[in-house]
């Protein structure tokens, strides 16, 4: 599995957008870019994938260049209650002999200030 | 429809004890997970069920841990001998196939003292 790089943490205001960029310079042709969300108490919770160029979702947007060596997810207009740690994973995904494992770096913790 | 239920949500146990967390994956959710997942770092899986068996569980530390999930349905993981370093939250996760998304719930966080 390729491994990830993202920033330890990141503060950020309500109302600004949040962009977290994580690279995976050794992702491989069969992966796909997943993002997960944990609130403190909580497990994780997808929130985005991607596989090349723009995915947009009602939570979020994914980009990713065309060498896919590195992706980074959009938060537009945060509040308060996006304060949450990011996990950026990178690995196969829908690939049944893959058995879909993910594995977690130590995520990027984003704080919204009023 | 109902998420991933584990309990107890929190326990605290003396070293060299024993202790055991259940979870109940969602309803027609093939594949189980168990994950640790100590202070400051991302979850890490211990074990993958599919149905009653066991798909990977190459990071369980097997002198010490156990899991199974006798029915397909919900499943145990137990410790015993807990260590100090075993103070983590234990989170269950599942999914309708190995291929698809992981739901993951709220966790039990143990404490070794």
């Amino acid at each position: 599995l390729a491994k990830t790089t993202q920033p330890i943490s990141m503060d950020s205001y309500e109302g600004q957008e949040v962009n977290i960029t994580c690279s995976h310079n050794n992702i491989a042709t069969n992966d796909y870019i997943t993002w997960y969300q944990q609130f403190p108490s909580q497990g994780p919770r997808f929130i985005i994938q991607g596989y090349k160029t723009k995915v947009t979702n009602e939570v979020a947007s994914l980009f990713i260049p065309a060498d896919r060596k590195s992706s980074t997810l959009s938060l537009p207009r945060v509040s308060l209650s996006d304060t949450a740690v990011y996990y950026c994973l990178v690995g196969p995904w829908m690939i049944k002999a893959a058995g879909n494992k993910l594995t977690f770096g130590g995520g990027t913790r984003v704080l919204v200030k009023p | 429809e109902a998420g991933v239920a584990q309990s107890p949500r929190y326990k605290i146990i003396e070293k060299r004890q024993s202790v055991a967390f259940w979870c109940n994956p969602i309803s027609g959710h093939a594949t189980l997970y168990w994950y640790q997942q100590i202070l400051g770092q991302g979850p890490k899986l211990l074990i993958q069920f599919q149905n009653n068996g066991v798909v990977d569980d190459s990071q369980l530390p097997k002198d010490r841990f156990s899991a199974e999930r006798l029915k397909g349905v919900d499943s145990t993981l137990k410790i015993q001998p807990a260590k100090l370093e075993d103070s983590a939250v234990y989170l269950c996760a599942s999914s309708l196939r190995t291929d698809y998304e992981q739901y993951f719930g709220p966790g039990t966080r143990l404490t070794v003292t």
